[in-house]
């Protein structure tokens, strides 16, 4: 079974378009993420929810937008999409110990490619 | 502020040989201290985490690493490595009372025949 799942895992598009990932988590964690790695591997945070609740809302243009509809579920869209919108996409989830983040496990990516 | 280095942009090491990828943190606290590998296509896994105790740490795949609360620093060592071993690997500390980890800007191995 796979922990977290995300689709599509290929997104190919114009600029200007508006698209949508999907995440999905199956291992009742409560906190969810989306990361953003660039073409030198470097990870940034974007956003996580808990309980469905907006916790981590990092500098991102209001172009993207999180929407946790459950625990196990956390999309992310996206408007007017640009050339520097291209890259990895990750969705991860994690438990909670002892008030800080535990191991975060990580979505197979979803990688854009903004023409 | 806390941060997390990983001094080392590529390494590259022979097939059969010993490994160490360096790792050092700034907290203020005694940190949650975590090693990822992400392999070409795919997405971070777990390769071991300390979080109290025993500050040399076992994880998955032959991996090992030592928490040096003096030096700052949680470097993760193999002593023989394989060609599967090629990937990109990332050092991150778990923060207190927030959900953010923090992530190192990776080490990329290569493992020549």
């Amino acid at each position: 079974d796979t922990a977290v799942s995300q689709t599509p895992k290929y997104l190919v598009t114009q600029m200007g378009n508006d698209k949508s990932i999907k995440c999905e988590q199956n291992l009742g964690h409560d906190t969810m993420y989306w990361y953003k790695q660039d073409s030198k591997k470097f990870l940034k945070i974007m956003f996580s929810y808990n309980n469905k609740e907006l916790i981590i809302n990092e500098t991102v243009p209001n172009r993207f937008s999180p929407k946790s509809p459950d625990k196990a579920h956390l999309n992310l869209h996206i408007n007017s999409l640009e050339l520097g919108d291209s890259a990895v996409y990750f969705c991860a989830s994690s438990a909670r110990v002892s008030g800080r983040t535990d191991t975060q496990y990580f979505g197979p990516g979803t990688r854009l490619t903004v023409l | 502020a806390q941060s997390v280095t990983q001094p080392d942009i590529h390494i590259t090491v022979s097939e059969g040989a010993s490994l160490e990828l360096r790792c050092n943190y700034s907290y203020g606290a005694t940190p949650y201290l975590f090693w990822y590998v992400q392999s070409p296509g795919q997405g971070l896994q777990l390769l071991l985490k300390y979080f109290s105790g025993d500050t040399l740490v076992q994880g998955i795949k032959g991996f090992e690493a030592e928490f040096k609360r003096s030096q700052s620093s949680f470097n993760l060592r193999k002593p023989s490595v394989h060609w599967s071993d090629a990937a990109e690997y990332f050092c991150a500390v778990g923060a207190t009372g927030g959900f953010k980890t923090i992530f190192g800007a990776g080490t990329r191995l290569f493992v020549k025949a």
